[in-house]
Parts: structure tokens; C-alpha cells; sequence
């Protein structure tokens, strides 16, 4: 199995810092990984696909990069609304695997 | 546009089993890879399983004893049942196509309480 080790677990910034969330895979999953964020109550939305897709109405001061074991998602200038939970995700393998997410608050 | 929808029991004693189902519209059925995830409260996402059109459906080892995932002929519903469930499997239920863009269900609260 592939297993997806994000961090940090949690991270607090201050509005307009840039913000860097890393996943590394187990094993080589080429650019096969998804990024989402997650509200309160909400089910995942998808913010970024395929490593490094920016997907449709996200803002694009997020950003993903990385493809093999590395990946980052950035957040090039921190807004308020960008608190919530990000997991990544990787579809190169079955069983299909997540990170543990990180927790993103405003300081 | 495909569109998720999905539905299903939200309260179980200990020992009945769990059934949703997920009907996808919009989507090509010759390209159908739908997984389940499912969220505890206050904990992270874990991918459940996979049913396609094409193979037998793949499952997380940790439930395999007790998951059913099913695919109707039309390749429109996908279906989840979990035999015996118990209070650990209460959570929030998504049916969610996980490959490349991903798309998600609004998510289904399955309570497990005796």
C-alpha cells in the first residue's frame, strides 16, 4: 500500500503569509495526487488536482506542486477564509490513501 | 455535468447493517470508478472502497469482512453496505469519485447507538 505522511499536522499564520503544506508518499506516484480543503460541517472541496491542475473557481493564490514522492501545496498570501483542514490524497494505487490533514488557522 | 447524489439510513443499532446508495447523473458509464470515504467525528478521511464497470470492487483490508460495494446494470447507482456495525462506524458516509478530478457527494451521518 501506499501510505501519504502530511505536515505539519496543524499551522498558524498570520493574513498575507505564504503558507506550505507538504505530503510525501511511500512509494513513486508520479503527479497521481489531489489536494482539498475542508470546512466545518462541509464534505472536501477540491483545490487542487493531478499535483499541480488549480481546479475551476479556486483562487489562485493556491498552488501545487511536486511529482514522484514530494508534494507542496502553497498558499502564496494567506486570506481569512483559507482556515479549514487540507488533506492530500493519492488515486496511483489501490488501496486509495490519505494524508492525516493539517489544521489551518489564522494567528 | 455529473452530479452526485446519495441517501441512505442515518440511525443503526449495533449489529444491523448499513446500506447507501449513490446515483450518479451526467457521467459516462464506460468511465464509472466510484469509491465510498467515510469520516468519524472530529477525525480524518478513509477511503472505504471502489466499484467500477470494469473489475470486481477493491476494499480497504481493514473492513473487507463486512463491506459490499455493488454497481446496477445501468452503471448509474453504486451501492455500500457494511454487515454489523457497531459504534466505531458511525461517521460520515461520501460517495466520491476520487480519480484526477474528483468529485464528492453531499455526505450521509450514519449514527451506530443501541
Amino acid at each position: 500500500d501506499t501510505q501519504v505522511t502530511q505536515s505539519p499536522s496543524s499551522l498558524s499564520a498570520s493574513v498575507g503569509d505564504r503558507v506550505t503544506i507538504t505530503c510525501q508518499a511511500s512509494q513513486d506516484i508520479s503527479n497521481y495526487l489531489n489536494w482539498y480543503q475542508q470546512k466545518s460541517g462541509k464534505a472536501p472541496n477540491l483545490v487542487i488536482y493531478g499535483a499541480s491542475n488549480l481546479e475551476t473557481g479556486v483562487p489562485s493564490r493556491f498552488g501545487g506542486s511536486g511529482s514522484g514522492t514530494d508534494f507542496t501545496l502553497t498558499i502564496s498570501s494567506l486570506q481569512p477564509e483559507d482556515i479549514g483542514t487540507y488533506y492530500c490524497q493519492q488515486y496511483a494505487s489501490l488501496p486509495f490513501t490519505f494524508g492525516q490533514g493539517t489544521k489551518l488557522e489564522i494567528k | 455535468q455529473v452530479q452526485v447524489q446519495q441517501w441512505g439510513a442515518g440511525l443503526l443499532k449495533p449489529s444491523e447493517t448499513l446500506s447507501l446508495t449513490c446515483a450518479v447523473y451526467g457521467g459516462s458509464s464506460s468511465d464509472f470508478y466510484w469509491s465510498w470515504v467515510r469520516q468519524p467525528p472530529g477525525k480524518g478521511l478513509e477511503w472505504i472502497g471502489e466499484a467500477n464497470n470494469r473489475e470486481r470492487p477493491y476494499y480497504n483490508s481493514s473492513l473487507k469482512s463486512r463491506v459490499t460495494m455493488s454497481v446496477d446494470m445501468s452503471r448509474t447507482h453504486v451501492t455500500l453496505k457494511v454487515r454489523s456495525v457497531i459504534a466505531a462506524d458511525t461517521a460520515v458516509y461520501y460517495c466520491v469519485r476520487l480519480r484526477g478530478r474528483s468529485l464528492w457527494g453531499q455526505g450521509t451521518l450514519v449514527t451506530v447507538s443501541s
